[in-house]
């Protein structure tokens, strides 16, 4: 069964620019979570997505937003760009909304110059 | 709330050798624990959980770790590292009626020939 899949990898944007990074999930789970890592905070929780809707959020700013699809696709954005959010951003699949373990993807590293 | 503490950021150590990667947590409700491994450039993967039974919990490559209620830890051990445990560890934590988890700040651990 392949794994969660990340795309793109690698992103470099500009300060004021507006990104979308897209998960895709293992077969046949049906929650979605983000996480953004950095070197001085840490990983740290965005949001997770279950059948379409957003069932918790981190404390991060509106900038960064998100979305599922019905085949449980997620796409998070963050729009006007700051250097602080160079990060990489995972996104974790598991199979339901109750389920203990989360997997892991690659991840898309950002980079805001 | 809960919220965990890697108390060393860097673990060095010759092959061959056991190695003990400290890890404890806080939290006023029931939890789950959770140990993940991250090689350079890779995303997180789950490399042992403790749920309910047992205290003492095995991964498939060697390492343990046993939660203790009474002092709120949850130490990830391996009695022989090899080369290719070389990595950065991150322990977790999930409140039973959370969905995301709560990462502590990581241990690198580097075993040295």
């Amino acid at each position: 069964k392949a794994g969660v899949t990340q795309t793109p990898r690698y992103l470099i944007k500009t300060r004021g620019q507006q990104v979308t990074l897209s998960c895709s999930p293992i077969s046949g789970h049906r929650s979605v979570s983000w996480y953004q890592q950095t070197p001085g905070q840490g990983l740290q929780f965005l949001f997770e997505y279950f059948s379409e809707t957003q069932r918790n959020k981190g404390n991060f700013p509106g900038r960064f937003s998100g979305r599922q699809f019905s085949n449980s696709r997620s796409e998070m954005n963050v729009s006007t760009l700051e250097l602080g959010d160079s990060a990489l951003y995972l996104c974790a699949s598991s199979l339901g909304q109750d389920t203990y373990e989360q997997y892991f993807g690659p991840g898309t590293r950002l980079t805001v110059t | 709330a809960q919220s965990v503490t890697q108390l060393d950021s860097q673990v060095p150590v010759f092959e061959e050798a056991p190695v003990e990667l400290r890890c404890n947590y806080s939290s006023s409700v029931s939890v789950y624990l959770f140990w993940y491994v991250q090689y350079p450039n890779q995303g997180l993967q789950l490399l042992l959980k403790y749920l309910s039974g047992s205290t003492l919990v095995e991964s498939i490559n060697g390492f343990e770790a046993e939660f203790n209620k009474s002092q709120t830890s949850f130490h990830l051990r391996k009695p022989s590292v090899h080369i290719s445990d070389t990595a950065e560890y991150f322990c977790a934590v999930r409140g039973k009626s959370a969905r995301q988890l709560t990462f502590g700040s990581g241990t690198q651990l580097t075993v040295l020939p």
